[in-house]
C-alpha cells in the first residue's frame, strides 16, 4: 500500500512568519498534488508537480518535487490568516487511484 | 464554471432510514468519484464512474448504493447506514478516468464540490 505521510500534523503560527510542510513516501509517484480544504468545503487543487526536482511558485507559496519523486514539500513565506486551512499532498497510486495524505492543520493568527 | 454541486449540505438519518446524497456538474466531465472523509482525516476513495459505468468499488459496503444516470449527475444511494458512517462526503469529477495511461493525474484534475455532512443517528 502506497502511503503519503505529511508532517507537521498540525501547524499554529503568527502572520507573517515562515512555515514548511513535507510529503513523504518510500513509494515512487509519478506526479505528486497539493490541496487546500477550507471548513465546510471540498479540496481545492493548488498545484501539481511532475517532473523529479521541479519547483513551482504560487504567489508566497513554493512547492517542490524531490529528485526521486518520493517526497514534496511546502513552503509559505510570511503567512497570513487566509491561508489557515488543512493542506492535503495526494497522488495516485499504482492503480491510478488519487490518495491522500495525511494532512497538515494550520492556523495563522493575526 | 468549475462547479461542482452537491446536495444536500447537511444531513441527518436514523439507522433505518433510506436518503440519497446528490452529485452534478456540468464541465463535460466523464470522471466522477466518491470520497468519504471522517473528521481530521483525509478523503477516502469509494467509487470511480467512467462514462456512466462503475469502475472502481473500493470494497464500499452494500449500504452505499452509488448510482449514475447520466454524465453529470451522480448519486449515492444510503440505506441501514451505521452510526460511525457519519462523514463528509465529498465528490469530484475529471475530465477523465484511465488508468495506465501516462500523467492521467496530472492532465486530469478532480474538481471537489463543498460535500454533504452527513450525521447517522
Amino acid at each position: 500500500t502506497q502511503l503519503l505521510e505529511q508532517s507537521p500534523q498540525f501547524l499554529s503560527i503568527q502572520e507573517g512568519e515562515n512555515l514548511t510542510v513535507y510529503c513523504n513516501s518510500s513509494s515512487v509517484f509519478s506526479s505528486l498534488q497539493w490541496y487546500r480544504q477550507e471548513p465546510g468545503e471540498g479540496p481545492v487543487l493548488l498545484v501539481t508537480v511532475v517532473t523529479g526536482g521541479e519547483v513551482k511558485k504560487l504567489k508566497r507559496l513554493t512547492f517542490q518535487f524531490g529528485d526521486a519523486r518520493k517526497d514534496s514539500s511546502l513552503h509559505i513565506t510570511a503567512a497570513q490568516p487566509g491561508d489557515t486551512g488543512l493542506y492535503l499532498c495526494a497522488g495516485a497510486d499504482n492503480t491510478d487511484k488519487l490518495i491522500f495524505g495525511t494532512g497538515t492543520r494550520l492556523q495563522v493568527f493575526p | 464554471d468549475t462547479e461542482v454541486t452537491q446536495t444536500p449540505k447537511h444531513l441527518v438519518m436514523g439507522m433505518t432510514n433510506k436518503k440519497s446524497l446528490k452529485c452534478e456538474q456540468h464541465m463535460g466531465h466523464r470522471a466522477m468519484y466518491w470520497y468519504k472523509q471522517k473528521a481530521k482525516k483525509p478523503p477516502e476513495l469509494m467509487f470511480v464512474y467512467s462514462y456512466e459505468k462503475l469502475s472502481i468499488n473500493e470494497s464500499v459496503p452494500s449500504r452505499f448504493s452509488p448510482e449514475c444516470p447520466n454524465s453529470s449527475l451522480l448519486n449515492l444511494h444510503l440505506h441501514a447506514l451505521q452510526p460511525e458512517d457519519s462523514a463528509l462526503y465529498l465528490c469530484a469529477s475529471s475530465q477523465e478516468f484511465i488508468p495506465g495511461s501516462l500523467s492521467w493525474l496530472a492532465k486530469n484534475i478532480q474538481y471537489f464540490g463543498a460535500g454533504t455532512r452527513l450525521s447517522v443517528l
